[in-house]
């Protein structure tokens, strides 16, 4: 167990909606990132916050948004979902006090299935 | 732009042998940190072994060592004494830039190598 959770674990949802994936990163953490994997593009970054600020993007769309709270837990939020956003989305979490100490530590997931 | 190649897609070995998974790497960065991790089939990301792109010895942590030359931009991960739950996904990832506080960016990860333990 990494001690980053997330909810939900499966999802299931149709072409046009809106969810919100939910992160809680590991106790002390400041650093929360947000990964997606998919079958044809594999595993991807997408954003990164620290200490409740947008610190950097990856390959986000602009359908999907983010945001850490002052309790350091992070949403995803994923906007008219089309049938290519289905995926396995991970959070990750990191101490964030210096290159050597900072590995990044995965949640379990959430799996998400748009039909 | 950085890049994570990984060559073997998949991999079957006997158990109790050594395995080596290839990874080679691109980066103009002079600083970066290179990181193996390992999924299972249940699908969770399990964080492996961390080498530093300055670090002077090749990095280990019990079965797991990183075969690391700066030279040839390599950092292959070498299991010892393979065991039947070896059996998973390895990405080799890899994060650069210069690290200025406050986290770091995403990690850049290659396609994955699939390994198969057999008994």
């Amino acid at each position: 167990d990494s001690g980053v959770t997330q909810t939900p674990k499966h999802l299931i949802t149709a072409t046009g909606q809106r969810v919100t994936l939910r992160c809680s990163p590991r106790s002390g953490d400041l650093s929360v990132y947000w990964y997606q994997q998919s079958l044809d593009q594999g595993l991807q970054f997408l954003i990164q916050y620290y200490n409740g600020e947008e610190r950097a993007k990856g390959n986000i769309l602009e359908r999907f948004s983010a945001q850490q709270f002052p309790d350091l837990h992070s949403e995803l939020n994923l906007s008219s979902l089309e049938l290519g956003d289905s995926a396995l989305y991970f959070c990750a979490s990191s101490v964030a006090t210096g290159p050597s100490t900072d590995t990044q530590y995965f949640g379990p997931g959430t799996r998400l299935t748009v039909l | 732009a950085q890049k994570i190649t990984q060559t073997q897609p998949g991999m079957f070995v006997q158990e109790k042998e050594a395995v080596t998974l290839d990874c080679t790497y691109d980066t103009s960065d002079p600083s970066y940190g290179l990181f193996w991790y390992k999924q299972p089939s249940s699908g969770e990301m399990i964080f492996l072994i961390y080498q530093g792109s300055y670090d002077q010895q090749n990095a280990t942590e019990g079965r797991y060592s990183l075969n690391f030359q700066k030279a040839r931009k390599s950092a292959n991960l070498v299991i010892s004494a393979s065991q039947l739950g070896d059996s998973a996904m390895y990405f080799c990832a890899m994060r650069g830039g210069t690290y200025s506080g406050g986290g770091a960016d995403g990690l850049t990860f290659g396609k994955g190598t699939h390994l198969i333990i057999q008994p």
